[in-house]
């Protein structure tokens, strides 16, 4: 099994462009996850989704859509890029949804960086 | 949302040296959750504390949960080069009203030179 994969694994914009990051697991996972990292703020949930179809925000949504039509599948768009989403996203895929002792699986993640 | 506060932010320590890190909160944790992160990849899930008092312990790794569970800590003893990463400690809240939702502390970046 290849886990959680995160494409592209680096990416340049410039502000006001748009992108779609891709999120493909295949652990039959029903949670899904996006994560955005910047130095000396750990790791902060962007949108989350319970099942094929549901999407949920979650702590900094702004800027930022998501979509999982394909249970495999967690796509994060970012519409019109700007300096401030410069960052390393994360995706994750659960079992269930970050409850008692359930592990979250990490992809390796995508370094953005928006001009 | 709960705020993690982690310490220290960084350590750097020689090889065979022992080490604490901490992870503190104002409020209660339902569980708390270790993870080690290495350059260039996603977090890995070492831990998962539930009970207050408890104490696990992952070959040279010990991870203790406060009695109060507001409260955790991670010792390693005879620290190798491989241990060297980024610590973070992770925690869903205990609120009936929230999303269920990992917060993530900021994290403490181990170095442990040869």
């Amino acid at each position: 099994n290849a886990g959680v994969t995160q494409t592209p694994k680096f990416r340049v914009l410039k502000t006001g462009q748009s992108m779609t990051l891709l999120c493909a697991q295949d652990m039959n996972h029903e949670y899904m996850y996006w994560y955005r990292q910047d130095p000396g703020m750990g790791l902060r949930l962007i949108h989350y989704s319970v099942g094929e179809g549901t999407t949920a925000k979650g702590e900094v949504p702004d800027g930022y859509n998501v979509s999982r039509l394909k249970k495999q599948n967690f796509l994060l768009g970012l519409e019109s890029a700007a300096p401030s989403q410069t960052s390393v996203y994360f995706c994750a895929s659960s079992y269930r949804h970050g409850g008692t002792g359930d592990t979250q699986y990490f992809g390796p993640g995508t370094r953005l960086t928006v001009l | 949302t709960q705020l993690l506060e982690q310490s220290p932010q960084f350590l750097s320590i020689q090889e065979g040296e022992n080490l604490t890190v901490y992870c503190n909160s104002s409020s209660v944790f339902s569980s708390l959750q270790w993870y080690r992160q290495e350059p260039g990849e996603g977090p890995v899930l070492l831990v998962t504390v539930v009970t207050g008092g408890e104490v696990k312990k992952l070959k040279r790794l010990t991870f203790q949960f406060g009695d109060a569970r507001k409260d955790s800590s991670l010792h390693i003893t005879a620290a190798q080069p491989g241990d060297t990463g980024l610590y973070l400690c992770a925690s869903q809240i205990i609120s009936s009203g929230s999303a269920r939702q990992l917060t993530f502390g900021s994290g403490t970046q181990l170095t442990v030179l040869p």
